[in-house]
């Protein structure tokens, strides 16, 4: 099993739609999570911690399994301004807790 | 001061050549970092240092040092590359203290584009 394993994409959706993005860990001693996002050519920003209780910023909602060591992000009413690549992010406890995996990323494209 | 900054932001070098990126953060966090990326890949860590101090290399080749003046301030020393090597290289950094919720909640600065000829 990958480390971080996110659905390969890409996603097209209108604007408006719901979208959700899933992603699967490995290390079930894994502490920290969090969703990013990434410009064409530009760097990752942090788009939401996740935490165990899920948390929610405006149209962005994340959830976490850890039963099922699942993270998910859903973006409602989704805005052309969405369009970039999310990346599925989890620290790898048990070595040091600055090291963060990063999934491969899923290109969303929200078109008009 | 929220921001995570970079310099040079693009980088043209022969493979004999030395040069540097710097990065520069005054969020007072205590962990900085090194990565690297490719077209279409994610980032790969490279370096962390935590309160100054090297705390991971992850089997970088010794043509990459880095090195971290203060608190605020991350260095990598580039020398002899290879064409390879040409990708985005991106700093980050976070709080880093213990006890802090948010303690790897990590920042990225805009990167350094290097192309090696």
């Amino acid at each position: 099993r990958k480390e971080v394993e996110q659905d390969p994409g890409p996603f097209n959706v209108p604007e408006g739609a719901t979208v959700a993005f899933n992603c699967t860990y490995s290390n079930s001693a894994s502490q920290s999570f969090f969703w990013y996002r990434q410009d064409c050519r530009k760097e990752p920003k942090l788009l939401m911690s996740v935490y165990s209780s899920g948390n929610e910023d405006g149209r962005f909602t994340a959830q976490l399994n850890r039963a099922s060591q699942y993270i998910s992000l859903l973006i409602r009413d989704s805005k052309l301004s969405d369009s970039a690549t999310y990346l599925c992010v989890v620290n790898q406890s048990g070595g040091s807790n600055y090291k963060l995996t990063f999934g491969k990323g899923t290109l969303l494209t929200v078109n008009p | 001061d929220t921001e995570v900054t970079q310099t040079p932001k693009h980088l043209v070098m022969g493979m004999t050549n030395k040069k540097s990126l710097k990065c520069e953060q005054h969020m007072g966090h205590r962990a900085m970092y090194w990565y690297k990326q490719k077209a279409k890949k994610p980032p790969e860590l490279m370096f962390v240092y935590s309160y100054e101090k090297l705390s991971i290399n992850e089997s970088v080749p010794s043509r990459f040092s880095p090195e971290c003046p203060n608190s605020s301030l991350l260095n990598l020393h580039l020398h002899a590359l290879q064409p390879e090597d040409s990708a985005l290289y991106l700093c980050a950094s976070s709080p880093g203290a213990w006890g802090d919720p948010s303690y790897n909640e990590q920042f990225f600065g805009p990167g350094t584009r290097l192309t090696v000829l």
